[in-house]
């Protein structure tokens, strides 16, 4: 069965220290590996798009890696306003999207 | 930036009445699809839809619910009758048709099943 898992399920971090999150998945057929951030009340607004192992994406102070089996968002130095809840998403081959359950990232000043 | 847009926002209905949701996709934009998420819990895939018909449905997406699109530019989804249970959010998301697999969500539309 296509499944997606994201761990922690919850992150606190302090202001300025870097951590990542990850996400594994079991898809057939992997089309393309997804993170988007979601703020309370509101869709999911896109961050990166991974396809194929190796691959990495970076963005402000986020970096996306992706391996055969799971996918890691790296935050560097984080900020307040990076608290958000973080969604992975997996297209599978039969072309269903399947997301994970999120990472709650609270930063503190 | 162009951005897909829903409407409602909100929307409270009594159980048994039928609703209708509506999204304008990104206007070049040739893929479509519904999400719903429950308050607290995963975003869920409904069904995708390409060319005037549905590409995908998930096991939620039962004879209650269906789409359409009746003109160029907006997507719909209706629930023919809504149940306690169809209360959530309400996700549309559009991709075009070459360069990816990546959606882009619109801001929801909350619906309240009473």
């Amino acid at each position: 069965e296509d499944q997606v898992t994201q761990s922690p399920e919850a992150l606190r971090l302090q202001e300025g220290e870097s951590s990542s999150l990850n996400c594994s998945y079991t898809v057939s057929g992997l089309r393309g590996l997804f993170w988007y951030r979601q703020d309370p009340g509101k869709g999911p607004e896109f961050l990166f798009t991974l396809y194929s192992a190796g691959e990495e994406k970076e963005k402000e102070r986020l970096k996306a890696t992706l391996t055969k089996k799971e996918s890691f968002l790296h935050i560097t130095a984080p900020k307040p306003e990076d608290s958000a809840t973080y969604l992975c998403a997996a297209v599978t081959g039969g072309f269903k999207t399947i997301f994970g359950a999120g990472t709650r990232l609270f930063v503190k000043a | 930036e162009p951005e897909v847009t829903q409407t409602p926002s909100h929307q409270v209905t009594q159980m048994g009445q039928e609703v209708i949701l509506r999204c304008v996709p990104i206007s070049n934009h040739l893929y479509f699809y519904w999400y719903r998420q429950i308050l607290g819990q995963k975003v869920e895939f409904l069904v995708s839809f390409y060319n005037n018909e549905i590409s995908e449905k998930s096991e939620i997406f039962d004879d209650q619910f269906s789409v359409e699109r009746p003109d160029g530019s907006n997507f719909t989804l209706k629930i023919r009758s809504t149940k306690l249970e169809d209360s959530a959010m309400y996700f549309c998301a559009s991709r075009p048709s070459g360069g990816g697999e990546t959606q882009y969500f619109g801001p929801g539309t909350r619906l309240l099943v009473l």
